[in-house]
């Protein structure tokens, strides 16, 4: 099974801050990374696809990167809505997983 | 519009069994692959299965394996998830997912908004 790594667990930060969370699989996934935005009470939102694809609808401000076994999530601008918890997933083989989870907390 | 909404959930003892249903909408759902993921109380994120577009084709994570069984109805719309022999670390909100793709990756674009599963004596 493919492992997914991701960090920080936890990301204090204020608004305007810029964040990047990483995620690291345990083998190459190629490009078949996706991120997701949690809310408390809410389901996971689509972010980007393709390790960098921004979802339709989705604010600039985020952004993805990487390939192989090393991928990013960063916002440019932390504004006060992006406050959730954020996770990436590896669609490249089965069983499909997740990382732990960033919750990107107010500082 | 893109619609999932599961229904089903509910409070079972260890042992039981429970069927979940996911009713697709604005969609059509036979050129679909299909997901189930489930979120334990205040953890993460787990996927627990697939089912391909006719429903020939199903991938199951480990620890349901044996026990849970996917299922889709086409002429329905909907999406099912038989679980047996609950255990108490099957708590957890059920989420369904599709599955979208091009020739560069896959994801997941629409989620329902969850049922609660509570397996507990």
């Amino acid at each position: 099974d493919i492992q997914l790594t991701q960090s920080p667990s936890s990301l204090p930060a204020s608004v305007g801050d810029r964040v990047t969370i990483t995620c690291r699989a345990s083998q190459g996934i190629t490009r078949y990374l996706a991120w997701y935005q949690q809310k408390p009470g809410k389901a996971p939102k689509l972010l980007i696809y393709a390790a960098s694809t921004l979802q339709s609808g989705v604010p600039s401000r985020f952004s993805g990167g990487g390939s192989g076994t090393e991928f990013t999530l960063t916002i440019s601008s932390l504004q006060p809505e992006d406050f959730a918890t954020y996770y990436c997933q590896q669609l490249n083989s089965y069983p499909l997983t997740f990382g732990g989870g960033t919750k990107v907390e107010i500082k | 519009q893109v619609q999932l909404v599961e229904s089903g959930g509910g409070v079972v003892q260890p042992g039981r069994s429970l069927r979940l249903s996911c009713a697709a909408y604005g969609f059509t759902f036979s050129r679909y692959s299909m997901h189930w993921v489930r979120q334990a109380p205040g953890k993460g994120l787990e996927w627990v299965a697939v089912i391909f577009l006719e429903g020939d084709n199903k991938h199951y994570t480990d620890s349901v394996k044996g026990r849970f069984t996917i299922s889709r109805d086409n002429s329905k719309n909907m999406l099912y998830l038989q679980m047996d022999s609950l255990r108490a670390d099957d708590t957890a909100i059920y989420y369904c997912a599709r599955h979208f793709y091009n020739s560069a990756s896959r994801w997941f674009d629409s989620w329902g908004q969850g049922t609660l599963v509570t397996v507990s004596s």
